[in-house]
């Protein structure tokens, strides 16, 4: 069984850019979660998905954006990029709802200039 | 609003000694606990997880945690470390509405050969 696929591993930018992340999940699974992981911060929850729907939102600017197709593959958007905006983008699914037991794929390493 | 503490950056311990991480909750009643382990190249991992009942748990590779509601702590342990070991540990909360975990600051376990 395929893990969960994030595409680009790796990406860099420069300040004003925008940047779309994109997530498969494990096959079945229909939750989908993201966060974002900085040296500074740690581990931050940016939002999760179920069935195309928005059902928990982080404490992030509107800049921060994403959505869920009807296959339960997602994407997440960040605008007008920033300095601060480098990290690691971690994408995680699950085949159960509300029990935190997540699998996560290897990220997406975004890097602004 | 929920919070973990990892009170602990940096261990290092000899290979086959035993381990313990510590790590405390703030959460008005019993959340879902966890541990997740980040390794190089491999993505965050579910190491265990605590919901209800029997407060020790036992989890893959030989690790376990007692969860301690009077101490509000999740402690993990593990009997002799493999030098495979090496790696990020974070405690992790949810409070069950939905997938969305609460990430402790985590913990660099270092293990000398």
């Amino acid at each position: 069984k395929a893990g969960v696929t994030q595409t680009p591993r790796y990406l860099i930018k420069t300040r004003g850019q925008q940047v779309t992340l994109s997530c498969s999940p494990i096959s079945g699974h229909r939750s989908v979660s993201w966060y974002q992981q900085t040296p500074g911060q740690g581990l931050q929850f940016l939002f999760e998905y179920f069935s195309e729907t928005q059902r928990n939102k982080g404490n992030f600017p509107g800049r921060f954006s994403g959505r869920q197709f009807s296959n339960s593959r997602s994407e997440m958007n960040v605008s007008t990029l920033e300095l601060g905006d480098s990290a690691l983008y971690l994408c995680a699914s699950s085949g159960q709802l509300d029990t935190g037991e997540l699998f996560f794929g290897e990220g997406s390493r975004l890097t602004v200039l | 609003a929920q919070s973990v503490t990892q009170p602990d950056i940096h261990i290092t311990v000899s290979e086959g000694a035993s381990l313990e991480l510590r790590c405390n909750y703030s959460y008005g009643a019993t959340p879902y606990l966890f541990w997740y382990v980040q390794s190089p190249g491999q993505g965050l991992q579910l190491l265990l997880k605590y919901f209800s009942g029997d407060t020790l748990v036992q989890g893959i590779k030989g690790f376990e945690a007692e969860f301690k509601r009077s101490q509000s702590s999740f402690n993990l342990r593990k009997p002799s470390v493999h030098w495979s070991d090496a790696a990020e540990y974070f405690c992790v909360l949810s409070t069950g509405g939905g997938n969305k975990l609460t990430f402790g600051t985590g913990t660099q376990l270092k293990v000398e050969l």
